[in-house]
């Protein structure tokens, strides 16, 4: 079993519609949630995070977290061209003298059509 | 105003080589992170220092080495390339490894083709 697992897509999403994207962890240690958008060929840059469990709204963007199913997902409202990207689910694992490490999920590859 | 920078951009070189990556950051941040994305867009960490000593140290051969003479840079030094080696690196860096969410920040990647 992957430590981070996503469905890797593509999802198709027509303009203006709302994107929904899942994540599930193994690891119920899990402190922190990233949400990283890669375009291709380009860096990931950050989203938002999220560590309590329920909602977290930023702008278009809702990450939910549900530490109990071990899942979070990250909604996307109002879904753009723009939007069309490969979205990365990143997990810090518990406190540990390895420090900071994230573990990425394999990513979903958004597809917004106009 | 670069925040994570990296050089070069590309690399490519014949296997059997001796190759290095350099990486800087002008965040001010403690930690600096080498990320290995291969050619299925998996992204797996390979190493981690903190203040100049390496703090994670994941299962990679050792032919790859890194070295951070300040906490502001962060290189990468692969001896004997192979084909399997070639992938996009990334580095990056969070203000603290050891606090909070800790949000990463990435550099603009290395792609690195073994010929």
């Amino acid at each position: 079993q992957k430590e981070v697992e996503q469905n890797s897509g593509p999802l198709s999403v027509p303009e203006g519609a709302i994107a929904s994207l899942n994540c599930t962890y193994s690891d119920r240690g899990s402190q922190s949630f990233f949400w990283y958008r890669q375009y291709s060929g380009k860096s990931p840059e950050l989203i938002m995070f999220i560590y309590s469990n329920g909602d977290k709204e930023d702008g278009r963007f809702t990450a939910q977290l549900n530490k109990a199913s071990q899942y979070v997902s990250l909604l996307i409202r109002d879904s753009q061209p723009s939007d069309s990207a490969t979205y990365l689910c990143a997990v810090k694992s518990r406190p540990s003298a390895a420090g900071n490490k994230l573990t990425f999920g394999g990513g979903t590859r958004v597809l917004v059509k106009p | 105003d670069t925040a994570v920078s990296q050089t070069p951009k590309y690399l490519v070189t014949q296997m059997g080589n001796d190759k290095s990556i350099k990486c800087e950051q002008n965040l001010g941040h403690d930690t600096m992170y080498w990320y290995k994305q291969d050619s299925k867009k998996f992204l797996k960490i390979m190493f981690s220092y903190n203040n100049k000593e390496l703090i994670i140290n994941e299962t990679v051969p050792n032919r790859f080495s890194p070295k951070s003479p300040d906490k502001a840079h962060l290189n990468l030094h692969i001896n004997s390339l192979e084909l399997g080696d070639s992938a996009v690196y990334f580095c990056a860096s969070s203000h603290s490894a050891l606090q909070g969410p800790d949000t990463q920040y990435f550099g603009p990647g290395t792609r690195l083709t073994v010929l």
